[in-house]
């Protein structure tokens, strides 16, 4: 079974708010990222935690902010985000970091900010 | 730098039809991965195809295929049979074997089926 699962499935916040989207996996992967896809375009990652410690931040502003509290869910915490921040934002995981193992995509997190 | 390239931005195929979609790379590594990703209306980015580099042999699941062209860098995948659920937006991926997590994507074809 090669699910992740994301949610909300759809989640619409002011510029003021507070919010996190979660993401949760029980293949016993290692390594678990969030990517940002804007419409039309290919995913961009984001962040990459391997085993539970963040190896991987692409330059992403503070308002989002990652946490891994075990080795199956992740989230990201979202903060004074700005209306460009619109995205579908996709959690993924793979067997071990740093390999050539196949990376493993959630649905989705539609994040609309007004 | 290592870069995927996807010149077809939009291609269509006939239902029961056939289609090929081209995907070339730039690396020095020579021990990397090749994805072909499949993301239909519903977002969802799911494998379609792996193929590793060290492997001669080109991988095939079902109706998809890929020619795997390690000298040339080129990566195509091939749609048999297309069904109406193949519509999807395809991405291309690349990924080294060593040292890192990124996934390289390319920008996309984006495939009509038509009945």
């Amino acid at each position: 079974d090669t699910e992740v699962t994301q949610t909300p499935k759809h989640l619409v916040m002011g510029m003021t708010n507070k919010k996190s989207l979660k993401c949760e996996q029980h293949m016993g992967h290692r390594a678990m990222y969030w990517y940002k896809q804007k419409a039309k375009k290919p995913p961009e990652l984001m962040f990459v935690y391997s085993y539970e410690k963040l190896s991987i931040n692409e330059s992403v502003p503070s308002r989002f902010s990652p946490e891994c509290p075990n080795s199956s869910l992740l989230n990201l915490h979202l903060h004074a985000l700005q209306p460009e921040d619109s995205a579908l934002y996709l959690c993924a995981s793979s067997q071990v970091p740093a390999s050539g193992n196949t990376i493993y995509f959630g649905e989705g997190s539609w994040l609309t900010v007004v | 730098a290592q870069t995927v390239t996807q010149s077809q931005p939009e291609m269509s195929v006939q239902e029961a039809e056939t289609v090929t979609l081209s995907c070339t790379y730039d690396t020095s590594e020579s021990d990397y991965y090749l994805f072909w990703y499949k993301q239909p209306p519903s977002r969802q980015m799911i494998l379609v195809i792996r193929q590793e580099a060290y492997k001669q042999q080109n991988a095939t699941e079902n109706r998809f295929s890929v020619n795997f062209q390690k000298a040339a860098k080129s990566f195509s995948l091939k749609i048999s049979d297309s069904q109406l659920g193949d519509a999807a937006m395809y991405f291309c991926a690349y990924r080294v074997n060593y040292n890192t997590d990124k996934l390289i994507f390319g920008t996309g074809t984006r495939l009509q089926v038509f009945p």
